[in-house]
């Protein structure tokens, strides 16, 4: 059972424009969610994340939102730029789990963005 | 620093063929991870530790061993290898208790191609 869901495998977008990745998620315990994105060959590096007691993080370009009553969230990238082309993944973890669920994350299975110039 | 370091970054067994992925840091994190990611699946928990002496399982834990006897190191031991193991493994590492984030802005290492025949 999927509990942290990327509809989208892919998504193309003109230079200059806005990226929307889209995350949804099941489990209703998951409090702090993450974005991480990842180069060919490379680890994944986290990006920007948000805790459940806000809607909006921003860092720069990149802007999270999140939605808890449909348990949707997304990453803006404005303006996108070549070099944002890379795998998006999405995670989320139950911050007060407490005991052994602490520090673990569930990622969905991630979007690959291309951006064109 | 050198961040999370892996290696080898490729490996071929054949079926029945036990190994060690081998993982460190030099950041002096309490928490590291072990994840397997595979096409459509994203990246998933085989084990992790919240510290030395200190390992539980993830959400993919059958067929790996892991052990902490250093903060530094972390390896994965295969014991006996399967087609089913054939995957990209990423070891993580993150500041842990040090901070209530801490646990979830993991670094990921470059990542281990594992071929299982």
């Amino acid at each position: 059972d999927q509990q942290v869901k990327q509809n989208s495998p892919s998504l193309s977008v003109q230079e200059g424009r806005i990226s929307i990745l889209n995350c949804d998620y099941t489990n209703s315990m998951f409090d702090y969610f993450l974005w991480y994105k990842k180069y060919p060959a490379e680890g994944p590096t986290f990006l920007i994340s948000i805790s459940s007691i806000k809607d909006k993080n921003e860092d720069g370009r990149f802007t999270v939102f999140l939605n808890k009553s449909a348990k949707h969230l997304s990453l803006h990238i404005v303006p996108s730029q070549p070099g944002d082309s890379a795998v998006y993944f999405c995670a989320a973890s139950a911050l007060f789990g407490g005991g052994t669920s602490y520090g673990k994350l569930t990622f969905g299975q991630g979007t690959i963005l291309t951006v064109h110039p | 620093n050198a961040g999370v370091t892996q290696t080898p970054k490729f490996q071929v067994l054949k079926t029945g063929q036990s190994m060690t992925l081998q993982c460190a840091q030099d950041m002096n994190h309490e928490y590291m991870s072990w994840y397997r990611q595979d096409p459509g699946m994203g990246l998933r928990l085989i084990h992790y530790s919240v510290g030395a002496g200190i390992t539980d399982q993830g959400e993919v834990p059958n067929g790996y061993n892991v052990s902490r006897s250093t903060t530094e190191d972390f390896p994965l031991r295969l014991l006996s290898a399967a087609p089913s193991q054939t995957s990209v493994y990423f070891c993580a590492s993150s500041y842990g208790f040090s901070t209530w984030r801490g646990a979830y802005e993991q670094y990921f290492g470059p990542g281990t191609r594992l071929t299982v025949t």
